[in-house]
């Protein structure tokens, strides 16, 4: 079975530091994606960065950046300089090859972002 | 512009009635899916379609029925509602999805409480 394991519940940060999220799965294949999703109070679900792990560089979109550990299978997101829209529910998801795109969620982590 | 759109955002109904979720995406993309987020806020895929085909089908029960009239429209009709089926219900879309690892592009949510 495919799993998805974020091992923090919940974390806070102050605004304009920097704050981890982290992310560990459990699969046998060696070409899959990760994907981190933000979800504010509004619920939408908004993409935050993809990682293909085929590719050994770390994907980057602006302030967020992940630290890809293929071997440990482990997925963490880094936000840098947090803002108050930071503050949101994050999942970390993964998606094996030849299944359809079936997405696998972790249970999520809720970051609090503190004046 | 919205993406994915779904229709009603909310939705209050009675134990055994039957209810249906409308989904549309105007993103030109070949394949849409259904997930359910339950009250721990645990994401899980229930159906996706690719160009009007149903390709994953989860373990949900048979009062789910997913229709899709045209590749952007995939709609959630519920039979028989029950107390368990109170969630927020997910529509998404990806571009090919047949076995593609690509990004999902979310709706809004639509939270169903059944009383």
């Amino acid at each position: 079975a495919q799993t998805v394991t974020q091992s923090q519940p919940e974390m806070s940060v102050q605004e304009a530091e920097t704050v981890t999220l982290s992310c560990t799965y459990d699969t046998s294949e060696s070409d899959y994606y990760l994907f981190w999703y933000k979800q504010p109070p509004s619920r939408q679900m908004i993409l935050v960065i993809r990682q293909e792990a085929y590719k050994q560089q770390n994907a980057t979109e602006n302030r967020f950046s992940v630290n890809f550990q293929k071997a440990a299978k482990s997925f963490s997101l880094k936000i840098s300089d947090s803002q108050l829209g930071d503050a949101a529910m994050y999942f970390c998801a993964y998606t094996p090859p030849g299944a359809g795109n079936q997405f696998y969620f972790g249970t999520g982590t809720s970051l609090t972002v503190i004046p | 512009d919205t993406a994915v759109s779904q229709t009603p955002k909310y939705l209050v109904t009675q134990m055994g009635n039957d209810k249906s979720i409308k989904c549309e995406q105007n993103l030109g993309h070949d394949t849409m899916y259904w997930y359910k987020q339950d009250s721990k806020k645990f994401l899980k895929i229930m159906f996706s379609y690719n160009n009007k085909e149903l390709i994953i089908n989860e373990t949900v029960p048979n009062r789910f029925s997913p229709k899709s009239p045209d590749k952007a429209h995939l709609n959630l009709h519920i039979n028989s509602l029950e107390l368990g089926d109170s969630a927020v219900y997910f529509c998404a879309s990806s571009q090919d999805g047949t076995g593609n690892q690509e990004t999902q592009y979310f709706g809004p949510g639509t939270r169903l409480l059944v009383l």
